[in-house]
């Protein structure tokens, strides 16, 4: 069974401009998490999805948003980039009623 | 406002020797607690968890004991292993809540010495 898969590994942008992270979920997970992992930092819940739903959000401004498509993958935008944007950006998916969340592998955003 | 705190940003332990990673929390409504690792360039994974109407839950050689007066979690692996080494990272839940987000602590660099 495929896990949860992001892209890109690796993103390189320069400070404001956007950036896109996609996440796929395993096979028939509904809800998908977003994280934040800055360097020094723990995990820092940023969005969660559920049957295509924001359902909730973590201390963060507007320009991080999100979305659910219809196949349950999910997207997350940061727009007008900030250098301390850069970090490791975790995705998870779970069942809608459990909470072990499993893992994707992350993105590495750095904002030049 | 930090509401799931891991006060060690690093262990040192010796093969064979019992590691305990230690967690506090804030919100009196978690009521679910769960333990992740995390090795470099790969993202968190599950590794056990503990509801609050237990205090202890055991499996293999990880163990993790909650004292919900202390609003105090740790997690034991005994004996540790060098593949052991790695962050871990306590989450809280509510799972009465309207969202099954988790808060995260900053993380315990466990490492294993051979």
């Amino acid at each position: 069974e495929a896990g949860v898969t992001q892209s890109p590994t690796h993103l390189i942008k320069t400070r404001g401009q956007q950036a896109t992270l996609r996440c796929s979920p395993i096979s028939g997970h509904t809800s998908v998490y977003w994280y934040q992992q800055a360097l020094g930092l723990g995990l820092q819940f940023l969005l969660w999805y559920d049957e295509g739903e924001e359902r909730n959000r973590g201390n963060f401004p507007p320009r991080f948003s999100g979305r659910q498509f219809p196949n349950y993958s999910s997207e997350l935008n940061v727009n007008a980039l900030e250098l301390e944007d850069s970090a490791l950006y975790l995705c998870a998916s779970s069942l809608a009623i459990q909470d072990e969340a499993f893992f994707g592998q992350g993105t590495r955003l750095t904002v030049v | 406002d930090q509401q799931v705190k891991q006060n060690s940003p690093s262990l040192s332990v010796q093969e064979g020797r019992i590691s305990i990673l230690n967690c506090d929390y804030t919100n009196s409504m978690f009521d679910y607690f769960l333990w992740y690792k995390k090795y470099p360039a790969e993202g968190p994974t599950f590794l056990i968890s503990i509801s609050s109407i237990k205090d202890k839950n055991e499996d293999g050689r990880f163990t993790v004991f909650l004292n919900k007066s202390a609003k105090h979690l740790s997690l034991h692996i005994v004996p540790s292993q060098p593949g052991d080494s790695a962050v871990y990272f306590c989450a809280a839940s509510s799972l009465g809540s309207s969202g099954s987000r988790l808060t995260f602590g900053e993380g315990t660099q466990l490492t294993v010495n051979p």
